[in-house]
């Protein structure tokens, strides 16, 4: 089955600056893969996703880059503001009709310094 | 749009008892629904796959009989932790696909339930 990693576990930025957040995985099947924003005491919420056949996407402060070719993708966030402070979980998934499953990472808990 | 709303938001039992716990689609159809643990800061892992109207698939180590989940309409799906005990302390997350949502279409998550047993 896939096998998601995810670095690094946590991360501190100062406002402002630019954040990083990268995955690997290892079914070259999968070509969906979406990053989730989740706050304390929420479920998790989609912040933007990629499929195989881009290798970049951007929206707004907000993007993500995919090499297929490496099995890794990245989460990038410019201008951080503190509201971005929470975690962050990367997944992948096969081609999905419905009822295929996502892999997630393990997380990676951003905080903004003010 | 694509709304999941799951009820209750919090919950604490006693050991030995059983909690239900709702998850619905607001706004759209859902053939398949679902069902994340998750522990303190760690990641989500998948528990089961819901299908309305048929039995629900559950991953390798998962309990069946203790974790019933019933899916008997398209926006509706509930996950019954049967006799409590504190290791099933837990935060329980849902989630859907809008039926028919094309290729990859989003997940999206309910608000979870913090169930706390004693």
């Amino acid at each position: 089955g896939e096998n998601v990693e995810q670095h690094p576990s946590t991360l501190s930025v100062q406002e402002g600056d630019s954040a990083v957040i990268k995955c690997t995985y290892s079914d070259s099947a999968s070509n969906y893969f979406p990053w989730y924003k989740q706050e304390l005491g929420k479920g998790p919420q989609l912040i933007i996703d990629i499929r195989s056949n881009v290798g970049e996407k951007k929206d707004q402060r907000i993007a993500v880059t995919l090499n297929k070719t490496a099995k890794h993708f990245s989460l990038h966030i410019t201008e951080t503001q503190p509201e971005d402070s929470a975690v962050y979980f990367c997944a992948a998934s096969p081609p999905s009709f419905g009822n295929e499953k996502l892999t997630f990472g393990t997380g990676t808990r951003l905080t903004i310094i003010p | 749009g694509a709304v999941v709303s799951q009820h209750p938001s919090r919950v604490i039992c006693k050991s030995g008892t059983s909690v239900k716990i709702e998850c619905r689609s607001l706004d759209f159809q859902a053939t398949t629904m679902f069902w994340y643990r998750q522990f303190p800061k760690q990641s989500l892992m998948l528990m089961a796959t819901s299908n309305e109207g048929s039995k629900a698939t559950y991953e390798q180590g998962v309990e069946k009989d203790k974790f019933l989940i019933n899916h008997a309409s398209l926006t509706l799906s509930t996950l019954t932790v049967t006799s409590a005990h504190p290791e099933d302390s837990s935060f329980y997350i849902c989630s859907a696909r809008v039926s028919g949502g094309g290729y990859n279409s989003p997940l999206h998550f309910g608000n979870g339930t913090r169930l706390t047993v004693t």
